[in-house]
């Protein structure tokens, strides 16, 4: 079936450094990418996302790139902030046979002050 | 407040019995989505509903059940509960027909002793 992957599983850097978020899909026929933010103890909010048409979207000091011929996309976060300090989900609508939003297991991201 | 609201918050049952958590879109929003969240577990996806109808269905187990009503709110029946459904239920909507831009709700943790 439909599978994300996502690494690492939990990342730790200093405030002001950079943290990058891998995952990859298998479906060939996903065509959008979200990526969410939890809180502890709160919902996940979309961040956000990238569609199949383009390679790459940023916005302020999060960025998402798309490789869709090897089929992984990644969150860039530069100049950390200890506010940063959550867990992140990404996301693939999978297509086969229905579309549905599927999520990897998440990464907790620490920054350390 | 995030537009997409859960109820109750917090629920706590005994094993064997049976649960209804509920949940109302955004306004405009045509599609719920119901996703399961176990202790340092992703995003289980359970099931979509579309304007009424059932569009797809996750990993869902035969003791659990959706219907979307005519006023678009959505609720999710848990039956024969058991230790192990014990997690945070969250549910989203989107105004399409699939899972893109999705907004979750708070969620409701579902504790069963």
């Amino acid at each position: 079936g439909e599978n994300v992957e996502q690494h690492p599983s939990t990342l730790s850097v200093q405030e002001g450094d950079s943290a990058v978020i891998k995952c990859t899909y298998s479906d060939s026929a996903s065509n959008y990418f979200p990526w969410y933010k939890q809180e502890l103890g709160k919902r996940p909010q979309l961040i956000i996302d990238i569609r199949s048409n383009v390679g790459e979207k940023k916005d302020q000091r999060i960025a998402v790139t798309l490789n869709k011929t090897a089929k992984h996309f990644s969150l860039h976060i530069t100049e950390t902030q200890p506010e940063d300090s959550a867990v992140y989900f990404c996301a693939a609508l999978t297509q086969g046979g229905s579309e549905k939003l599927v999520f990897g297991k998440g990464t907790k991201l620490t920054v350390n002050p | 407040d995030s537009g997409v609201t859960q109820t109750p918050k917090h629920l706590i049952t005994a094993t064997g019995q049976r649960v209804t958590l509920r949940c109302s879109p955004r306004s405009g929003d045509l599609s719920v989505y119901w996703y399961q969240q176990s202790l340092d577990q992703g995003l289980q996806f359970l099931i979509q509903y579309y304007n009424g109808e059932e569009r797809a269905k996750g990993n869902i187990l035969e003791r659990f059940s959706a219907q979307q009503f005519p006023d678009l709110h959505s609720e999710l029946n848990l039956s024969s509960l058991e230790l192990g459904d014990s997690a945070l239920y969250f549910c989203a909507s989107t105004p399409y027909n699939h899972g893109a831009e999705a907004f979750f709700g708070q969620g409701t943790r579902l504790t069963v002793v």
